[in-house]
């Protein structure tokens, strides 16, 4: 099993920008999370879905778009990139009241 | 969705001493209780987690009690090594939306 994989690691993107987020996991989990992390802060919740074809918004959803289509993957789109979207993005998956998978974070940086 | 704090934001302990985190949560129905580990510049890992029909849960050096009535479960680390250090979060969940609190960076000193 490769578990959660996230790519790409790096991205550089110009202020307005759109990119997407890849995440694909193996594990058959029904749950899936994306977070940002800044640096030296907390996680925040941007967007779950609790199966393919339903998704719902986190805490801060703002500037972002996420789409379920299958079990195995869960893409980020930014649209519009903005600096204050300059961030780690982690994806986590997981069965129901069960442990957090992450993968190992994209380092987006706007300028 | 869920109002998560932790307590302290920022612990130091001498190595060999025990550590402390406290975690509280508002949604009086949530049944999970996990605890994450993040080593600077790598992902967050479960350490420790526990369900809203136990009490307490140990595994070696670290243990996990929960007070459901007062909404509240904390992280116990005995013996603590300099391995130790990191930040650690808790995330307690109730719904589907799993949020996490805001993180406590523990120093352990040699």
């Amino acid at each position: 099993n490769a578990g959660v994989t996230q790519t790409p690691k790096f991205r550089i993107l110009k202020i307005g920008q759109s990119m997407t987020l890849q995440c694909t996991q193996d594990m058959n989990h029904n749950y899936m999370y994306w977070y940002r992390q800044d640096p030296g802060m907390g996680l925040k919740l941007i967007y779950y879905s609790v199966g393919a074809g339903i998704t719902d918004k986190g805490e801060v959803p703002n500037g972002y778009n996420v789409s379920r289509s299958t079990t195995e993957d869960f893409p980020l789109r930014l649209e519009l990139a903005a600096p204050s979207q300059t961030s780690v993005y982690f994806c986590a998956s997981s069965l129901q009241l069960s442990p957090l998978h992450f993968g190992n974070g994209t380092r987006l940086t706007v300028t | 969705g869920e109002n998560v704090e932790q307590h302290p934001s920022t612990l130091s302990v001498q190595e060999g001493d025990s550590a402390v985190i406290k975690c509280t949560y508002s949604d009086s129905a949530s049944n999970y209780f996990p605890w994450y580990k993040q080593e600077l510049g790598k992902r967050p890992q479960l350490i420790i987690d526990i369900r809203s029909n136990v009490g307490e849960k140990k595994d070696q050096r670290i243990a996990v009690t929960l007070n459901k009535t007062a909404k509240h479960f904390s992280l116990h680390i005995t013996e603590t090594q300099p391995e130790d250090s990191a930040v650690y979060f808790c995330a307690p969940l109730g719904g589907n939306d799993m949020r996490f609190g805001a993180g406590t960076r523990l120093t352990v000193k040699p």
